[in-house]
């Protein structure tokens, strides 16, 4: 079984700061896809980036980028020009690419770090 | 072009009741997955329906049940309510063609009350 362990709980920074969410992993499958996904406030889960294993290079959304080092199986956000709008909860979620009934498979989610943005 | 939607958003219920949670996918989307999220944690698979029929299931007791119909809309049923099935219940989307990945899209959850 996969899990995904975010030991940060908190951590906090200055608006236009950039800063860095930890989050590793554990599989035993090759290919497999992780993501990031902000929770703010109103509960929404918005997807803010994804990665596919099987890429080297490492995803950019905008100020959204990843540093993913498969063979530490290590995966972190990094926030770039922070901005108030990005206080909420982050999670990094796990997914395989397959599944032998034919349907998607299921998320698997860190703990989640709480993200506060000092204005 | 409507997201995924949940219904109720806030509910209250006492121990030993019975509850259901109903979802509509985003348009054109075929697959719905429940996950249960704790205050403070991150959100656990309940399980996943496809063509009417449940696909995968997260480590949850036989109380969580679930249905999709032929619109895809699906509901989750709880029965003999406990304490800790207090959560917010949410509900993701997504299309499946091929086994080709797509996105899982997430509604807005429904928070659930246990007393």
């Amino acid at each position: 079984a996969q899990t995904v362990t975010q030991s940060q709980p908190e951590m906090s920074v200055q608006e236009a700061e950039t800063v860095t969410l930890s989050c590793t992993y554990d599989t035993s499958e090759s290919d497999y896809y992780l993501f990031w996904y902000k929770q703010p406030p109103s509960r929404q889960m918005i997807l803010v980036i994804r990665q596919e294993a099987y890429k080297q290079q490492n995803a950019t959304e905008n100020r959204f980028s990843v540093n993913f080092q498969k063979a530490a199986k290590s995966f972190s956000l990094k926030i770039s020009d922070s901005q108030l709008g990005d206080a909420a909860m982050y999670f990094c979620a796990y997914r395989s690419p397959y599944s032998y009934t034919g349907a998607n498979s299921k998320l698997t989610f860190g703990k989640g770090i709480t993200l506060s943005v000092r204005p | 072009d409507a997201g995924v939607t949940q219904s109720p958003t806030h509910l209250i219920k006492t121990r030993g009741q019975q509850v259901t949670l109903r979802c509509s996918p985003k348009s054109g989307h075929d697959t719905v997955s429940w996950y249960q999220q704790a205050l403070g944690q991150g959100p656990q698979f309940i399980f996943q329906y496809y063509e009417e029929e449940e696909r995968q299931r997260g480590n949850f007791p036989d109380r969580f049940s679930g249905h999709q119909f032929p619109n895809y809309s699906s509901e989750l049923n709880v029965n003999a309510l406990l304490l800790g099935d207090s959560a917010l219940y949410l509900c993701a989307s997504s299309l499946v063609s091929g086994g080709r990945y797509y996105e899982q899209y997430f509604g807005p959850g429904t928070r659930l009350t246990v007393t």
